[in-house]
């Protein structure tokens, strides 16, 4: 199985802040990398697929780069609405299309 | 508009048998992988499988192959997760979702259900 790994598990920020989250694949999945956001008592809502592209409606503060086993999400200005717990998921293996054990951003 | 909308909420005794449904609308059905994915509570995402309604190919998560049963009837847009004999660690919330593209199998999920909650407990 390919393991995802992210970190931090969880940060604390305030609104306007630059964020950065990493994902780190345990051998390469090339752009195969996509994130999640996840509110309490929602489902998960996909942000970014193949690792830099912005799904249809997501802010545009959203951004994610990376290739081969590490990868990041940017949040350029978080915004009230953005704390949350994000998720990535390698699509590169059938095996299993695991996901990272998730990021949770809180307000500091 | 495109959804999936996912049964209610089971509560079960361990040993049980359970079957949860995802029925699709506002696109192809047959064309896109439905997948499912475990949240136990306080916990992450877990993938476990997904299913091809055209044929009904279906892959699974080692993890859980053989602990459940992903099956489809695509005569009524319908995906269902399966359980012979439920445990109290199945306790979870349940997400069905579609895949970004149709056909394409190694994908991530752009719709999403609500979620169903199971919770097994004696």
């Amino acid at each position: 199985d390919i393991q995802m790994t992210q970190s931090p598990s969880s940060l604390s920020a305030s609104v306007g802040d630059r964020v950065t989250i990493t994902c780190r694949a345990s051998q390469s999945i090339r752009s195969y990398l996509s994130w999640y956001q996840q509110k309490p008592g929602k489902a998960p809502k996909l942000l970014i697929y193949a690792a830099s592209n912005l799904q249809s409606g997501v802010p545009s503060r959203f951004s994610g780069s990376g290739s081969g086993t590490e990868f990041t999400l940017t949040i350029s200005s978080l915004q009230a609405e953005d704390f949350a717990t994000y998720y990535c998921q390698q699509s590169y293996s059938m095996h299993s299309l695991t996901f990272g054990g998730g990021t949770k951003v809180e307000i500091k | 508009e495109v959804q999936l909308v996912q049964s209610g909420a089971e509560v079960k005794k361990p040993g049980e048998s359970l079957n949860i449904s995802c029925e699709g609308s506002g696109y192809s059905f047959t064309n896109y992988w439905i997948g499912w994915v475990r949240q136990m509570p306080g916990k992450g995402l877990e993938w476990m499988g997904i299913i091809y309604p055209g044929d009904s190919d279906t892959r699974y998560s080692p993890s859980f192959q053989g602990q459940v049963t992903i099956s489809v009837d695509k005569s009524i847009n319908t995906a269902y997760l399966q359980w012979s004999s439920l445990k109290a660690s199945d306790t979870a919330i349940y997400y069905c979702a579609r895949h970004r593209r149709p056909v394409v199998q190694l994908d991530p999920f752009d719709i999403w259900g609500q979620g169903t909650m199971v919770t097994v407990s004696s």
